[in-house]
């Protein structure tokens, strides 16, 4: 495997599940990113993790919980979640936090709420 | 604070018709910035990026030209393919985490 990998890529769940979202970089890369994109909106950060310590938390509900085991894998835990949390959830990983430092992307898991 | 501004799409070409999307950014300092390309059903894949003014970056026939004087970031390819058809985001990025991507153009090409 290379790059950025998510699993599982598509879900769907009842407003009472709960679901785990995961992600893998095979990148080396010390920084991961949880973002949301919506139809209609531009591309919203959740969270940012470095060196498995969060650094950002973009006001985020608290029904979506990451998790950063360590600087190679990261999690997104949803539970009890609505309708309007269907969305594109993307993870990214990246060296740092330099401007020349790239984010590179995963190919995404497509969530449903029923 | 940082913004990115892309023409408004949708944009529906021919086969082998010039493209031009046009992007401009708003920050303060010395940003860098990117390209991003979303085929249909996948997340984002880089397509190209420049660190500073004047750099220019290519990939897969695609250029841009990073433009202090004009903010400007245009993407352009002289001959578009069917398989060129996907959301093309403008993004920048300063010194954080953050990457500020603009709205997304979505470019369809007819054969």
């Amino acid at each position: 495997e290379t790059g950025v990998t998510q699993t599982p890529r598509h879900l769907v769940m009842g407003m009472t599940n709960k679901k785990s979202l995961k992600c893998e970089q095979h990148l080396g890369h010390n920084a991961m990113y949880w973002y949301k994109q919506s139809a209609k909106k531009p591309l919203e950060l959740m969270f940012v993790y470095s060196l498995e310590e969060r650094v950002e938390n973009n006001s985020v509900p608290s029904r979506f919980s990451p998790e950063c085991p360590n600087s190679s894998h990261l999690f997104l835990h949803l539970h009890t979640l609505q309708p309007e949390d269907s969305a594109l959830y993307l993870c990214a990983s990246s060296q740092g936090r330099g401007s020349t430092d790239t984010q590179y992307f995963g190919p995404g898991t497509r969530l449903t709420v029923l | 604070g940082n913004s990115v501004t892309q023409m408004e799409g949708p944009v529906t070409l021919s086969e082998e018709a010039f493209l031009t999307i046009n992007c401009t950014y708003t920050a303060t300092g010395y940003p860098s910035l990117f390209w991003y390309v979303q085929y249909p059903g996948e997340g984002l894949q880089l397509l190209l990026k420049a660190t500073k003014a004047d750099d220019k970056g290519s990939n897969k026939g695609f250029e841009a030209t990073y433009r202090k004087e004009t903010t400007s970031f245009h993407l352009e390819k002289g001959s578009v393919q069917v398989s060129d058809s996907a959301v093309y985001f403008c993004a920048l990025k300063r010194d954080d985490y953050k990457l500020s991507f603009g709205a997304g153009t979505t470019v369809t090409v007819r054969a």
